[in-house]
């Protein structure tokens, strides 16, 4: 089944530091959806996005809805160990579908 | 309490054995949905059900069967389980009322072993 590209796959980085990750599909979505995935858990929705250059924040994460509407942008500041985690994103291509595409996730680890 | 709760959440079986994986949520949602997650995967869609009469496949819904016993209650049963359907499972739910967005709501996963 169709999936989006998500990158990095994984990453290490220093406390404090920031951290972008991107996904990217070949077919143009209304809706994105940002997730976190800690270990042993399901999935938590972080943020929504509704309209291409939405740009919306939650806390120390932002994320934006690409004007091309085929990807989006989530960037955490300041990170802290409790960030480690998976990061999904979740697209839907259009307002009469259910259905959202899965991204292959963002594995970020906090070094302190 | 969570919203949306599976049981098991761990279970090791047999290939050939029938497992049944429950979802219960107390959001009030009419939709739920089953997922598959494999390493190195986005979550997959195995079945979905709007309502208690409704019940579709989803995108990999070979060797799974569903029952919606109640708006809040959705089960997962693997009529003969095979080694290549070890994975975590996940339930999930969203509001058809809330708006044309459906955001999905995830409990918190079943890890499912077949030897």
């Amino acid at each position: 089944g169709q999936q989006l590209n998500q990158s990095p796959q994984s990453m290490f980085i220093q406390e404090g530091e920031d951290v972008s990750m991107n996904c990217t599909s070949s077919s143009i979505f209304n809706t994105w959806l940002w997730y976190k995935q800690d270990p042993g858990e399901g999935p938590v929705l972080l943020i929504a996005l509704y309209k291409a250059g939405e740009l919306t924040s939650n806390g120390r994460l932002t994320a934006q809805f690409g004007i091309t509407r085929k990807d989006s942008f989530l960037n955490i500041s300041a990170s802290i160990p409790s960030d480690v985690g998976i990061y999904f994103c979740a697209g839907r291509a259009g307002s009469g579908t259910y259905k959202y595409i899965f991204g292959t996730g963002t594995r970020l680890k906090v070094l302190a | 309490d969570a919203d949306v709760t599976q049981t098991p959440r761990n279970r090791i079986t047999k290939t050939g054995k029938r497992i049944m994986l429950e979802c219960s949520q107390t959001k009030g949602h009419d939709r739920m949905y089953w997922y598959r997650q494999d390493p190195g995967l986005g979550l997959r869609l195995i079945y979905y059900s709007f309502d208690v009469k409704d019940i579709n496949k989803g995108e990999i819904s070979d060797g799974y069967s569903v029952s919606r016993q109640a708006q809040a209650k959705f089960s997962l049963s693997l009529e003969s389980a095979i080694p290549n359907q070890t994975a975590l499972y996940f339930c999930a739910t969203s509001d058809s009322l809330a708006g044309a967005y459906n955001e999905q709501f995830f409990g918190p996963g079943t890890r499912l072993t077949v030897l």
